[in-house]
């Protein structure tokens, strides 16, 4: 059973450019939400989705956009790049059918932004 | 909103007993996290927490007091592998969890 996937490991991009990040939830799972992590820091929420939905967001400009695949996968995209959107974007995935929700993450995409 | 506040920092002995807690103010609380995360690595589930008291698992136990805004993850039998940053998150609402800054523990011979 694979757990949660993502794709690419690691990403150089410059200011400006745009950027997509994928991600495939661990099998049975149909939520999936998304975490920028800068470096000493926690994980801050920047979105969730569920049935292809944005269902909850967190305090991101609208730079930061996603969506939802009928399979459950999903992608983030960041556009016009700043050097602050330096940082290890992490994905959960969680079932919106088990109460308590632990969420399971992948191993991350470390974007670095020259 | 969300405020969560865990030590920056914390060394402990191979072997010894710690005790690492997480301060929580929340405007809709529906339960707690600990995660582990190594350098480098994705952050790994240790427990959740929703009603008050204490939850054992293994070496590892999590205790909650929602009328407090205050959890502890105890951690017993160190080992060097233990030493990790803990993360403390709360679930606010029905899925947004909210993660505090960490605390890296140092696990010493």
């Amino acid at each position: 059973d694979a757990g949660v996937t993502q794709s690419p490991t690691h990403l150089i991009k410059t200011r400006g450019q745009q950027v997509t990040l994928r991600c495939s939830p661990k099998s049975g799972h149909d939520t999936v939400s998304w975490y920028q992590q800068a470096l000493g820091q926690g994980p801050q929420f920047i979105f969730q989705y569920y049935e292809e939905e944005e269902r909850q967001r967190g305090n991101f400009p609208d730079r930061f956009s996603g969506h939802q695949f009928p399979n459950y996968s999903s992608e983030l995209n960041v556009n016009a790049l700043l050097l602050g959107d330096s940082a290890l974007y992490l994905c959960a995935s969680s079932s919106d059918r088990v109460s308590w929700n632990e969420q399971f993450f992948g191993p991350g995409t470390r974007l670095t932004v020259l | 909103g969300q405020n969560i506040d865990q030590p920056t920092e914390m060394t402990a002995t191979e072997g010894a007993i710690v005790q690492i807690n997480c301060t929580y103010q929340t405007s809709g609380f529906n339960g707690l996290f600990w995660y582990q995360q190594h350098a480098g690595e994705a952050p790994t589930f240790l427990s959740y927490n929703v009603l008050d008291g204490l939850e054992e698992k293994g070496r590892f136990s999590s205790f909650l007091s929602r009328s407090k805004g205050y959890s502890y993850l105890l951690l017993k039998e160190l080992q060097m592998k233990d030493s990790a940053s803990y993360l403390c998150a709360v679930k606010e609402g029905y899925q947004k969890v909210t993660f505090g800054t960490g605390t890296k523990l140092q696990v010493i011979p």
